[in-house]
């Protein structure tokens, strides 16, 4: 049984690209949230997707835009890149919206701006 | 937003029982306990989560206050693995998490 799969592990872009990262979520679950860990610092909550629409948010600016695909993976897309958006990013995913909402974490994504 | 208050570091002897603290004074009673740890390089792995009652399993036991305002994450005996980050988080169902800067546990040989 596949746990969260991320891709890709390492990732260097400069300012102002764009980046896209993708998210498989655990078999049988259906939601995803993502998460940005800055160096030192706890994750912090990006979004969370389920049924293909954006359920909540969180305070990051429309720069982060995300996607949720009928097969329940995900991608997370950053534009206008900032140094300050290098950070370990998160995927999570868990079993819909009524339950207490364990999230299974990926390895995440280590995306570097120089 | 649900917060969470943890001790910024602790240390344990290696096989020597380990209480991790946490204050959620802000709690609602539909707000779940949640407990998660973060190796270095790695995504946070759940621990345990509960509700009002104190919870088992294979990894912890998580023992909660009557009034829910406080918990603490127990492991039995601490060996080196266990050494890591613990989140203590609040979360309803469907709802986000937030994480705090967790308890950076050092188990020493």
């Amino acid at each position: 049984d596949a746990g969260v799969t991320q891709s890709p592990t390492h990732l260097i872009k400069t300012r102002g690209q764009q980046v896209t990262l993708r998210c498989s979520p655990k078999s049988g679950h259906d939601t995803v949230s993502w998460y940005q860990q800055a160096l030192g610092q706890g994750p912090q909550f990006i979004f969370q997707y389920y049924e293909e629409e954006e359920r909540q948010r969180g305070n990051f600016p429309d720069r982060f835009s995300g996607h949720q695909f009928p097969n329940y993976s995900s991608e997370l897309n950053v534009n206008a890149l900032l140094l300050g958006d290098s950070a370990l990013y998160l995927c999570a995913s868990s079993l819909g919206l009524t339950r207490p909402d364990t999230q299974y974490f990926g390895p995440g994504t280590r995306l570097t701006v120089l | 937003d649900a917060k969470t208050t943890q001790p910024n570091s602790m240390e344990s002897n290696e096989e020597e029982p380990v209480h991790l603290p946490c204050n959620h004074s802000t709690i609602s009673g539909t707000d779940y306990i949640h407990w998660y740890r973060q190796l270095p390089s790695q995504g946070p792995e759940y621990v345990i989560h509960g509700l009002t009652s104190n919870v088992n399993n294979r990894m912890a036991s998580l023992a909660i206050a009557e009034d829910r305002k406080s918990s603490t994450l127990i492991l039995h005996r601490a060996t080196l693995r266990d050494a890591a980050v613990y989140y203590c988080i609040l979360g309803g169902p469907g709802n986000q998490f937030y994480f705090g800067t967790g308890t950076s546990l050092t188990v020493i040989p």
